[in-house]
């Protein structure tokens, strides 16, 4: 079965706005994953945030984390045409599980 | 650094014929998953490695599926027989160990008929 689930499962925004996508999830984890995925590719990581950590950024990613909510929050800022893309989060613990994704459009 | 690789990237087959996916992981990486990934839909795992022991395999749909990773290094995942409902992207993924990030292959596309 799944572990986490994406919410929305779809969003659409212009070019230069900024889009949150949630994940929840159901039991502990060690960490918990962000990753990419363009239309008919493989899957790209793009963050990793600890279960000890709340928040991270990398270049326009913001994520966090509130493990009493068992949630996480994905902000991509000033989004750009090129982000379109299925995102979705992954949750580890002793093995790595997908939710079923958001996918985003920016409209350029 | 090169990337994990997958053959083939695309299979048709009827249903009830067998088909059998190959991949290598990034060399040094003792973890590997197998992923399948229907249209639409989040990446389920079949099965992971650790080197060549089994973690988890309890989403493997034991009575067609098996899967192997002898010495540890790259892997095959069988299908015997196919189902129409088998027609997914399989992704093969690997890491150093199980709590960092995954290096996804670029998936093996089947169609069942």
């Amino acid at each position: 079965s799944q572990q986490g689930e994406e919410d929305p499962q779809a969003l659409s925004i212009q070019e230069g706005e900024n889009a949150t996508m949630n994940c929840s999830y159901k039991t502990s984890i060690n960490n918990l994953q962000w990753y990419r995925q363009n239309s008919g590719r493989g899957l790209v990581h793009l963050i990793l945030i600890r279960s000890n950590e709340r928040e991270k950024h990398s270049g326009r990613l913001r994520v966090t984390l509130d493990t009493s909510k068992k949630s996480s929050s994905l902000l991509i800022t000033a989004s750009r045409a090129a982000d379109t893309a299925s995102y979705f989060c992954a949750t580890v613990l002793n093995d790595m599980r997908f939710g079923a994704g958001t996918r985003l459009t920016v409209k350029p | 650094e090169a990337g994990v690789a997958q053959s083939p990237r695309y299979k048709i087959i009827e249903k009830r014929q067998s088909v059998a996916f190959w991949c290598n992981p990034i060399s040094g990486h003792a973890t590997l998953y197998w992923y399948q990934q229907i249209l639409g839909q989040g990446p389920k795992l079949l099965i992971q490695f650790q080197n060549n022991g089994v973690v988890d395999d309890s989403q493997l749909p034991k009575d067609r599926f098996s899967a192997e990773r002898l010495k540890g290094v790259d892997s095959t995942l069988k299908i015997q027989p196919a189902k129409l409902e088998d027609s997914a992207v399989y992704l093969c993924a690997s890491s150093f160990h199980g709590a960092v990030m995954g290096y996804f292959g670029p998936g093996t596309r089947l169609l069942v008929l």
